[in-house]
């Protein structure tokens, strides 16, 4: 079956401007993440969703940085007036619920993300 | 979530079977042990979980000491696709369970042919 998709796969934009990243996850997957890897860093959560609970935004880096769950299916990350430290690769995972601590997560390919 | 420790590297020839260590000795009593896996240019994907007792799945094994302060992570034939960071993550199945993986810097496993 269809995995996690993400969209753009690159992305490249200039210091300052706004981008929006999606992310389709698994069709029945009720828990959305965010999570971000910069260039020889680790892994790191930003966001969290749900079904309709309110998200977990403790790893939101700044206020720059916000995400919606439309419906909940589609996810947008959308970053405002970036930075060149926002460089890096952004990455969508979902899982079928959020079931404590059996939950697995399936990630999506990541969007490569080059602030200029 | 309570932290885990790897060690940064190891190598393996291929066909041979690789035993990747992971120490979390402040484990609480309801910490499931997750291993992911990072191949190169790739998400991180998922390759077995356990609690207390060992686990077997198509990917590979994983044996949890008794004392479940550690755990082995076991890929039975390495091939070079196996070749990818390996991460030991420990996901509360408490109230404290916030759902969200924390990474560490993991093993970076190199398989030579």
């Amino acid at each position: 079956g269809a995995g996690v998709s993400q969209s753009p796969s690159n992305k490249v934009t200039e210091k300052g401007k706004d981008v929006e990243l999606r992310c389709d996850p698994i069709s029945g997957h009720t828990a959305l993440y965010w999570y971000r890897q910069s260039l020889g860093q680790g892994l790191e959560f930003l966001i969290y969703f749900q079904g309709n609970s309110a998200p977990d935004k403790s790893g939101l880096p700044s206020d720059r940085f916000s995400a919606e769950r439309t419906g909940g299916s589609v996810s947008t990350l959308t970053i405002q007036r970036t930075q060149q430290e926002d460089s890096a690769v952004y990455l969508c995972a979902s899982s079928l619920r959020f079931s404590g601590g059996m939950d697995t997560q399936y990630f999506g390919p990541g969007t490569r993300l080059t602030v200029l | 979530d309570a932290k885990t420790t790897q060690p940064n590297s190891m190598e393996s020839n291929e066909e041979e079977p690789v035993h990747l260590p992971c120490n979390h000795s402040t484990i609480s009593g309801t910490d499931y042990i997750h291993w992911y896996r990072q191949l190169p240019s790739q998400g991180p994907e998922y390759v077995i979980h356990g609690l207390t007792s060992n686990v077997n799945n198509r990917m590979a094994s994983l044996a949890i000491a008794e004392d479940r302060k550690s755990s082995t992570l076991i890929l039975h034939r390495a091939t070079l696709r196996d070749a990818a960071v390996y991460y030991c993550i420990l996901k509360g199945g408490g109230s404290s369970n916030t759902g969200k993986l924390i990474f560490g810097q993991g093993t970076t496993l190199q398989v030579k042919p």
